[in-house]
């Protein structure tokens, strides 16, 4: 089974920042991966697939790039409502999540 | 509008079964690619399930309800279902239908609000 792994588990921000989360498979799944976020009581949100791709009515201030097994989410300027917890999700093979990465108020 | 609505959970003692279901309107249910993923309160999320558009070519779980899920569609009356046997404490979680793609990648873009399995003597 492919198995993901995200870091940091957490990230203290501040509004106006650039933050980067890393997610790394345990081995290589090409650009078959995607990254959600999820504010406490919602639901999950599509914001990237195919490693890059913004998913449409997605802010470009959100970025994604890799391939193969190392993959990175960029927020460019953090606005408040992108405190969240943000996952990435491989699916070259069915779709197995990483374990999360919560971004929190500085 | 795309709706997904879930029905089903409930409490269940360890051993027990529950069949969960799913109501999809304000799509072409019969092309996509359809799935469960559950998550615990405060916790991640796990894909679980997913069944192919036709129902029976293609029908996939995760490791840890393989022998004890079944995952099934009717296209008639737009609806996906889960039925959970031998369930274990472990399964507890909230449980989403969430929509697939039609080429069957498995990428996630409408999920409904979920039904809460609880699994307890």
């Amino acid at each position: 089974d492919i198995q993901m792994t995200q870091s940091p588990s957490t990230l203290s921000a501040s509004v106006g920042d650039r933050i980067t989360i890393t997610c790394r498979a345990s081995q290589n799944i090409n650009r078959w991966l995607a990254w959600y976020q999820q504010k406490p009581g919602t639901l999950p949100k599509l914001l990237i697939h195919t490693a890059s791709t913004l998913q449409s009515g997605v802010p470009s201030r959100f970025s994604g790039s890799g391939s193969g097994t190392e993959f990175t989410l960029t927020i460019s300027s953090l606005q408040p409502d992108d405190f969240a917890t943000y996952y990435c999700q491989q699916y070259d093979t069915e779709g197995t999540f990483g374990q999360g990465t919560k971004v929190d108020i500085k | 509008e795309v709706q997904l609505v879930e029905s089903g959970g409930g409490l269940v003692q360890p051993g027990g079964s529950l069949r969960l279901s799913c109501a999809a309107s304000g799509f072409s249910f019969n092309v996509y690619w359809m799935n469960w993923v559950r998550q615990v309160p405060g916790k991640g999320l796990v894909w679980v399930s997913r069944v192919s558009p036709d129902g029976t070519s293609t029908r996939r779980y995760v490791d840890s309800v393989k022998g004890r899920f079944t995952i099934s569609r009717d296209n008639a009356r737009n609806t996906l279902n889960l039925q959970m046997d031998s369930l274990r404490p472990e399964d507890t979680a909230l449980y989403y239908c969430v929509r697939g793609t039609t080429n069957g990648a498995t990428i996630f873009d409408h999920w409904g609000q979920g039904t809460l399995v609880t699994v307890s003597s």
